[in-house]
């Protein structure tokens, strides 16, 4: 089936430093989501993507549906932005989302 | 904006004991989705519904049902719990196949 490979798997970040989250698909999909899961578990929608990029303060995302890949830019890291980031995605015509394993971030001061 | 409710917050059930969980929405969303997620890894798909009386099963679905009453509803069914199974169960709904949006999730534990 549809395989999501979401790297790194873990993460550490200080404090005001960035770095990039990536998501590989084994097929072309049409549409991404990226999610942060915090502390209580709770899934927020940081992006959702047909193409191209968005930006929304320090986060920026980018889908490249022809190479099937997906990224997340996380800059100037804070504590808050510390937990489980996951990609999701769907192929073209599907509503099935297939998700990835996740990447678990930890910001420290 | 709307809101997605999960009821019950926390389930506790006996091995081999039918389990029913509910999820409403009210964003008016045509899709709705039912993901396990155990601890530590991502969310799978069990059963997910594109209309009023539809459904459609995921990657997961031996060992549950669901049913679609209504739009704005989607139950899930364990049909017959495992002993020292532990898992948080997940509803979305999408306007049709678009962004999907999260309720906070049932966690079940069974004795």
């Amino acid at each position: 089936g549809d395989q999501v490979e979401q790297s790194p798997s873990a993460l550490s970040l200080h404090e005001g430093t960035g770095s990039a989250l990536r998501c590989n698909f084994t097929t072309t999909m049409r549409a991404v989501q990226w999610f942060q899961q915090n502390s209580r578990g709770s899934l927020i929608n940081l992006f959702y993507l047909a193409s191209g990029t968005k930006e929304n303060g320090r986060l920026k995302s980018t889908f490249n549906s022809k190479e099937s890949y997906s990224t997340l830019h996380i800059r100037d890291a804070q504590l808050e932005d510390s937990g489980t980031y996951f990609c999701a995605a769907s192929n073209t015509g599907n509503y099935k989302y297939v998700f990835g394993a996740g990447t678990r971030l930890k910001v420290i001061a | 904006g709307g809101i997605i409710t999960q009821t019950p917050k926390f389930l506790i059930g006996q091995e081999g004991q039918k389990l029913t969980l509910k999820c409403q929405q009210n964003f008016n969303h045509d899709t709705m989705y039912w993901y396990r997620q155990d601890s530590g890894k991502g969310l799978r798909l069990i059963y997910y519904s594109i209309t009023e009386n539809d459904l459609q099963k995921g990657d997961l679905s031996e060992g549950y049902d669901a049913s679609r009453e209504k739009k704005s509803s989607f139950s899930l069914t364990v049909t017959s719990a495992q002993k020292n199974e532990m898992a948080v169960f997940l509803c979305a709904s999408s306007r049709a196949q678009y962004e999907q949006y999260f309720g906070p999730g049932t966690r079940l534990t069974v004795l």
